[in-house]
């Protein structure tokens, strides 16, 4: 099985950066998914980190240590849209795909 | 356009009544999803399916029964003997690959459930 672990809930200030944590115990490792989900919506893609290091897309940031089962996402230069969900997905050789929790992102003016 | 569709997008049942949850895809995936989100929760997986025929249960198959006769179809039956079947379920599929971007689940905008 699979051990995923986000903090449930960050605030942050808009124009700020904030970092969220994902850690996950699993086997079969093959990578790891960063997902969005605004209210009541299906989530969107916004990551996939598969080798350790940092993968930059614009204000959004993911990174990955697969020695430590760590990942971040980083989002910089928030703004109000960036209110969601964000969901950490660890990604198996068997085709399991399952979530952590989701954090809740807050943006105040 | 490609795409997945989930249908119908709400759904009121009542209490001992089966009710099946329709998912198509036209993006000739392989493997289909299906997903269950309660209010300010993660998702959680229901069923899985990487190829036409076979299927895999997940986390909370309980209660829950599927078939995948065909690639672009995978409905989920939502069963009497599930307890608390109020909720948010979402359907994904992506292909099958080696490469990064094959991995990518597209998901479909969601059914609500709510029993009465």
């Amino acid at each position: 099985g699979q051990n995923i672990d986000q903090p449930t809930e960050m605030t942050a200030t808009e124009g700020a950066i904030v970092q969220i944590n994902c850690t996950y115990q699993t086997s079969g490792f093959n990578g790891l998914f960063w997902y969005q989900q605004h209210a009541g919506e299906a989530p969107t893609f916004l990551s996939y980190n598969v080798l350790d290091g940092l993968e930059e897309k614009g204000r959004f940031s993911s990174f990955l240590s697969r020695s430590k089962g760590y990942s971040y996402l980083l989002l910089k230069e928030l703004q109000m849209k960036d209110s969601a969900s964000y969901l950490c997905a660890p990604n198996t050789n068997a085709g399991k795909s399952t979530f952590g929790d989701g954090t809740t992102l807050t943006v105040k003016p | 356009d490609g795409g997945i569709t989930q249908s119908p997008k709400y759904l009121f049942r009542k209490e001992g009544q089966n009710v099946t949850l329709s998912c198509e895809q036209n993006l000739n995936h392989d493997a289909m999803y299906w997903y269950r989100q309660d209010p300010g929760q993660g998702l959680r997986l229901i069923y899985y399916s990487q190829i036409v025929n076979d299927f895999q249960k997940g986390d909370i198959a309980e209660g829950y029964s599927v078939s995948r006769e065909k690639k672009e179809s995978f409905p989920l039956t939502v069963t009497s003997a599930q307890k608390n079947p109020t909720a948010f379920y979402l359907c994904a599929s992506r292909q099958r690959g080696v490469s990064s971007g094959a991995n990518v689940l597209t998901f479909g905008a969601g059914s609500r459930l709510t029993v009465l």
